[in-house]
């Protein structure tokens, strides 16, 4: 069954401080790993999309990498920002199936000051 | 920065009511979603729309929903029937593109049924 885990479930950092959050997925074949942010109450906001053959990629201070043999993703946040806190969501779309996209259940950021 | 719009914020309803949800994609996306997130859990998918017709759709996707374009800009979700575990929040999203293009998604609306 396809899937897409995320750890840790939740995590409190302190502003300025780096963190890094994992995604692992048994989507196979897969066409694209997202991650996105998603405030409470609020729509997802895309942070990077990496195809199958692209090992990272940066978007700012957000930069997530990805190993499609271990099918492992990971997206390291450098010099946090109390604005940064959020659900932070892995999402794989399967290969060939448009905007079938299967989501996580999010790492819940906490930054506090 | 073009978005896409969705109404209503939030919405509540008495168990066995009609439904409908409505959204403005962005104007030259061709490919339109709608997915569903119910508090504490992961978002879902539940349907893709292109050409005027369903491409897609998941199992949650019964026949109590339905999908339509009525007028080449609105999109729209319609729940004949609502039970209680159809609260949730539900997103529409666009893209430009059927391939690897960023899918846009609006702010969602809460649904809250009774």
């Amino acid at each position: 069954k396809n899937q897409v885990e995320q750890s840790p479930q939740s995590l409190i950092i302190l502003e300025g401080k780096n963190c890094t959050l994992q995604c692992n997925y048994t989507v196979s074949p897969f066409s694209n790993l997202r991650w996105y942010k998603q405030d409470t109450g609020r729509g997802p906001v895309s942070l990077t999309i990496m195809t199958f053959s692209e090992n990272t990629k940066s978007n700012g201070r957000y930069t997530a990498t990805l190993d499609a043999d271990t099918k492992q993703s990971s997206l390291h946040i450098t010099a946090s920002q109390l604005s940064d806190s959020a659900s932070y969501i892995c999402v794989v779309s399967p290969y060939n199936q448009g905007g079938k996209l299967i989501f996580g259940q999010g790492t819940e950021l906490s930054v506090k000051p | 920065e073009p978005e896409v719009t969705q109404t209503p914020s939030h919405q509540v309803t008495q168990m066995g009511q009609e439904v409908i949800l409505r959204c403005v994609p962005i104007s030259n996306h061709l490919y339109f979603y709608w997915y569903r997130q119910i508090l504490g859990q992961k978002v879902e998918f539940l349907v893709s729309f292109y050409n005027n017709e369903i491409s897609e759709k998941s199992e949650i996707f019964d026949d109590q929903f339905s999908v339509e374009r009525p007028d080449g800009s609105n999109f729209t979700l319609k729940i004949r029937s609502t039970k209680l575990e159809d609260s949730a929040m539900y997103f529409c999203a666009s893209r430009q593109t059927r391939k690897a293009g960023e899918l846009f998604f609006g702010e969602g609306s809460r649904l809250t049924v009774l």
